[in-house]
């Protein structure tokens, strides 16, 4: 069935460092892909996503590009802060009736000052 | 932006009593709602889709007859705990589905959690 692999972490960044959390995908269709963040004690938000191949989301600095020749759906951001920390969850959801999301294992991140 | 709400955020009850926690669409219609539960430093695993008017449909190995769900309107569904036990205890999240701005794309729109503990 479909699946999601992302790092596993936690990953440790000083400020306005580089980051980049890996996720890739195994889908038969033409699945959507999307990056939730969850803040300590809060529920998932919806990050950015992306429809196609090719599409690139991207929202408060960070950005991710739908790869379908190696099914990767990376996130990168070019300057972390302290409030970016959090855990990050790659999803996709299938085109079928239910449009189910199928979540990665999460990324704790966590920026240092 | 779309908001969803749970109620209670936190609950601790009995071993054997049953638990129900609400889901709300604040400004939109839901036809499709999903529950999730998450263990602690991992992902989220889906538990049942909900739909309005209908019955849910389970993922495997969820028990319809332990976690009972109820999508009686297009703004509430419920999840409720039967008889839970300590191995219940765990974050219970929900989500309601809207229509994206994408043709069909939905997106899911995720409550803020019910911290279920059960001593």
């Amino acid at each position: 069935g479909d699946s999601v692999t992302q790092m596993e972490g936690p990953v440790t960044l000083s400020e306005e460092a580089c980051l980049t959390i890996n996720c890739t995908y195994t889908a038969t269709g033409y699945p959507s892909l999307f990056w939730y963040v969850q803040y300590p004690g809060e529920g998932l938000q919806l990050l950015l996503k992306a429809t196609k191949a090719d599409d690139k989301g991207s929202n408060k600095g960070f950005e991710a590009t739908y790869r379908k020749e190696t099914t990767s759906f990376h996130l990168e951001k070019g300057s972390v802060q302290v409030s970016d920390s959090a855990v990050y969850f790659c999803a996709l959801s299938d085109r079928g009736a239910t449009n189910k999301l199928i979540f990665g294992t999460g990324t704790l991140l966590a920026v240092q000052p | 932006g779309a908001v969803v709400s749970q109620h209670p955020s936190r609950v601790i009850c009995k071993s054997g009593t049953s638990v129900k926690i609400e889901c709300r669409s604040l400004d939109f219609q839901a036809t499709t709602m999903f529950w999730y539960r998450q263990f602690p430093k991992q992902s989220l695993m889906l538990m049942a889709t909900s739909n309005e008017g209908s019955k849910a449909t389970y993922e495997q190995g969820v028990e319809k007859d332990k976690f009972l769900i109820n999508h009686a309107s297009l703004t509430l569904s419920t999840l409720t705990v039967t008889s839970a036990h300590p191995e219940d205890s765990s974050f219970y999240i929900c989500s309601a589905r809207d229509k994206g701005t994408s043709g069909s794309v939905y997106e899911q729109y995720f409550g803020p959690g019910t911290r279920l503990t059960v001593t």
